[in-house]
């Protein structure tokens, strides 16, 4: 199956400080990537949807300057969340999918903690 | 406001028999629906996909899609104690590239 790899698992931070997370596709060709957030008991909040080597389509709400999404490759994407603080503590996820499919598979994650 | 709506349980089993899980969908244009298994702490992990009305099997699990309802749902046989997850149902959302709409997922508990 398609393999998605999600690093770092888990991020200890202080506020303010800026933390990147990097999601890549082993196996296969990722055209498209996704990044979610997830707080505790509730369902995936989509962030924003990613194309290789053109800007990040941002959800409703989701602030781009604040979560930089780069991705330059068909198989990094890069998610930055700039001058954390503790409210941006959270579960990300990242999801791929390649051209023509609709299936996503997601990495393992990584929770953030700013303290 | 596209929606699924998932029961979010917890819906409580007993191990070796049939946990049934159902999900609604309101986009008519959904082509694409899947079943997603997260464990506590975990991401999700896909379980099955589904693209035409009917039944689907794979293993102890089978995705059934209506339609014409806008019905999806999981049904897990011999169930147990490891199936103990939250279900997350995911259906595409219509003209958007490949974004899926997630439910609120269902908590399935199987007990020894």
């Amino acid at each position: 199956g398609a393999v998605v790899s999600q690093h770092p698992s888990w991020v200890i931070c202080k506020s303010g400080t800026s933390v990147k997370i990097e999601c890549r596709s082993l196996d296969f060709q990722a055209t498209t990537m996704f990044w979610y957030r997830q707080f505790p008991k509730q369902s995936l909040m989509l962030m924003a949807t990613s194309n290789e080597g053109s800007k990040a389509t941002y959800e409703q709400g989701v602030e781009k300057d604040k979560f930089l999404i780069n991705h330059a490759s068909l198989t990094l994407s890069t998610l930055t969340v700039t001058s954390a603080h503790p409210e941006d503590s959270s579960f990300y996820i990242c999801s791929a999918a390649w051209a023509g499919k609709n299936i996503q598979y997601f990495g393992a994650g990584t929770r953030l903690s700013v303290l | 406001q596209k929606e699924v709506e998932q029961n979010s349980g917890p819906l409580s089993v007993p191990e070796g028999a049939i946990a049934s899980l159902n999900c609604t969908y309101s986009d008519r244009g959904s082509q694409s629906f899947f079943w997603y298994r997260q464990y506590s702490g975990k991401s999700p992990e896909l379980i099955m996909f589904i693209y035409s009305n009917g039944d689907k099997e794979d293993g102890r699990f089978t995705a059934q899609l209506n339609k014409a309802s806008q019905y999806v749902s999981l049904l897990i046989r011999d169930s147990q104690p490891s199936d103990s997850a939250t279900y997350l149902c995911a259906v595409n959302e219509s003209n958007q590239g490949g974004k899926l709409i997630f439910g609120q997922g269902t908590e399935l508990s199987v007990k020894p």
